[in-house]
Formats: structure tokens, sequence, C-alpha cells
């Protein structure tokens, strides 16, 4: 149980361009999914908090219109990268909490390159 | 949330036990330790958590002391699918954000 989907779990664009990434809790629901990101050799460091049917809570540094998070179901949640440069270029990993709220499953992540 | 201090690196002996150490000496009453680990290039896996007593499971046993200053991870029969980084998080468990902050962990390496 507690399986999370992201697709795609690769995607190569041009910059400029947007790009839009999925996740999903399969077998379970989530008020309360996250979303992070990975540079190579780095730890995770977490972008946003996407609670359903509200606004999401960004971390300090992160921009808000850049990266938009959608969180219209119990079960999804996106993340697109709005005019993307190749600075955004990374790995993008989410994760959902298992209610009531004790432990977060983790997606397989997306990887993403901005040529 | 407490911060957490784990060796940066660590090679094991595969089919050994492999224990793995976390020190967290400013952990409050009220957290939780965490272990993920991240197998490369994938999302991190839950393995297990506890908050004072020694939790077992089909993946990991986790032995935390009488103070909860530290805590070990043990895998009681490494394999070579064992390598990654593992990360020891201390968190408040259903608290506002519900959030993990990841450190450097320890990356492991079983070694045929």
């Amino acid at each position: 149980g507690a399986v999370v989907s992201q697709h795609p779990s690769r995607v190569i664009c041009k910059s400029g361009t947007s790009v839009k990434i999925e996740c999903r809790s399969l077998d379970f629901q989530a008020t309360t999914m996250f979303w992070y990101r990975q540079f190579p050799k780095k730890s995770l460091m977490l972008m946003a908090t996407s609670n359903e049917g509200s606004k999401a809570t960004y971390e300090q540094g992160v921009e808000k219109d850049k990266f938009l998070i959608n969180h219209a179901s119990l079960t999804l949640s996106t993340l697109t990268v709005t005019s993307a440069h190749p600075e955004d270029s990374s790995f993008y990993i989410c994760s959902a909490l298992l209610d009531p709220g004790e432990t977060q499953y983790f997606g397989p992540g997306t990887r993403l390159l901005v040529l | 949330d407490a911060k957490t201090t784990q060796p940066p690196s660590m090679d094991c002996a595969e089919g050994r036990a492999a224990n793995l150490p976390c020190n967290h000496s400013t952990i409050s009453g009220n957290e939780y330790v965490y272990w993920y680990r991240q197998i490369h290039s994938q999302g991190p896996q839950y393995i297990i958590h506890g908050l004072k007593n020694n939790e077992t499971n089909e993946m990991a046993s986790l032995i935390i002391t009488e103070d909860r200053k530290s805590s070990t991870l043990i895998l009681p029969h490494a394999t070579l699918r064992d390598t990654a980084v593992y990360y020891c998080i201390v968190r408040v468990a259903k608290a506002a954000g519900n959030k993990l902050t990841f450190g450097g962990g320890t990356r492991v390496l079983v070694k045929p």
C-alpha cells in the first residue's frame, strides 16, 4: 500500500516553455502533498506544501508564480514549471501524506531537462 | 524540528547486519525519529519510524536509546540492493505543515 506515482518520469523541453508534472496517490487519499527539488549530489529541498482545495504554501525563496501548484482532488497534485529555463533543470519529487498525518510516501521523481 | 547527525558514508558486507547510527541530541519529547532511504535516481522510500520504543518491520529495526538522543537503524541482512543514501529525520508527527527536512544522510555501499 501507500503508492505514489509521478508523470512523466522524465521530460526535455525548450527554454521558455511550460512543463506540467503530475503526482498521484494511487491507493490512498492525501489531503496534503509536498513538492521537492533535488540537484545532483545534493539532498532534497522542500519547495511547497500542497493542500487539497486551498492555495499551496511555498518555502522561502521559491517563486510561486514560476512553480504553479494545483491540488484539485484528494489523489492528484500538479506542479507546473512556467517559462522554464536551464537552471530549472532538476529532479522533482512529490510526496503524499498518509492521513491521519504521520508518514509521507514519495513518488519516483521526474527528471526535467531544459535546453 | 531537531537536527540530526549521521556519518557521511559507510560500507557494509553483503549478508551481514548493517547498523546505521544517528545522533539527535536536541530531540523534543513529541518528536518522532523517521528513516528514509533513496536509491540512486529514485524517490525516497519510507523505512520505519518510532517515538520511544524500539520498532521492527519487514525492512528494518529501529533502536532508540533510553534518553532518545540517538538511534540506530539496523538492516538485518544487507543485500546489494540496500545500497542507497539513508536519511534520519526527526519531526513532530501531525504537526502543522508535517514537513520533512532532509540532511546529508549516510551513503551506504553494500559490498559483495
